[in-house]
């Protein structure tokens, strides 16, 4: 049984520009979960996919937006970046309605 | 405004002492309750999930605990190791929420040989 692997682990972007985040889901898990956890702060929740369709979102603008494709795999975008963005994005998977996370060891986003 | 909180934000203990970390939260309908443990710069590790039926769940040195009614969860570390030194997160689906974790900003604990 494969985890929940994400990628890149660390990039370095610039104010502005546009990044993708790409996450794996734990095999047999369905569901996907994003979150932000900047430095010293628990992780905020971004959105959930369900079935391919965005299930539930937090209070992130619409520049961030998500993808989960029919293998349950996710991407993350993140439009016009801003230096606020510098974070650790998370990834979990679960199974649907009240299931365990498991999560990811994350990708390291910098913005300079 | 749906909150968790966790006191202490840093416990320093001895190695071989036993030590409660606690989380509050504001909503008592709540579905489930997890722990996790993050070490510097890694992901999350789930440790336990209590979901709103069970009071208490156990995993080896681990126990935790859940009082819904007065919105407290405590995780037990029995005969604590340098080894378990790392951030202690307590998160919670609040608010009606089946899917949305709302996290604590985590105790820093550190066990000292």
């Amino acid at each position: 049984e494969t985890g929940v692997t994400q990628s890149p682990t660390h990039l370095i972007k610039t104010r502005g520009q546009q990044v993708t985040l790409r996450c794996s889901s734990q095999s047999g898990h369905n569901t996907v979960s994003w979150y932000q956890q900047a430095l010293g702060q628990g992780p905020q929740f971004i959105f959930q996919y369900y079935r391919e369709e965005e299930n539930g979102r937090g209070n992130f603008p619409p520049r961030f937006s998500g993808l989960q494709f029919p293998n349950y795999s996710s991407e993350l975008n993140v439009n016009a970046l801003e230096l606020d963005d510098s974070a650790l994005y998370l990834c979990a998977s679960s199974l649907p309605l009240f299931g365990e996370l498991f999560f990811g060891e994350g990708s390291r986003l910098t913005v300079l | 405004k749906q909150e968790v909180t966790q006191i202490p934000a840093a416990l320093s203990v001895p190695e071989g002492e036993n030590l409660v970390l606690n989380c509050s939260f504001t909503d008592s309908a709540i579905y489930n309750l997890q722990w996790f443990r993050q070490d510097p710069g890694k992901g999350l590790t789930s440790l336990l999930l209590i979901q709103s039926s069970q009071r208490e769940q156990t995993s080896g040195r681990l126990n935790a605990s859940l009082d819904k009614s007065s919105g407290r969860s405590t995780l037990y570390i029995a005969a604590s190791q340098p080894g378990d030194s790392a951030t202690y997160l307590c998160a919670g689906t609040l608010g009606g929420s089946n899917y949305k974790l709302t996290f604590g900003k985590g105790t820093l604990l550190t066990v000292n040989p």
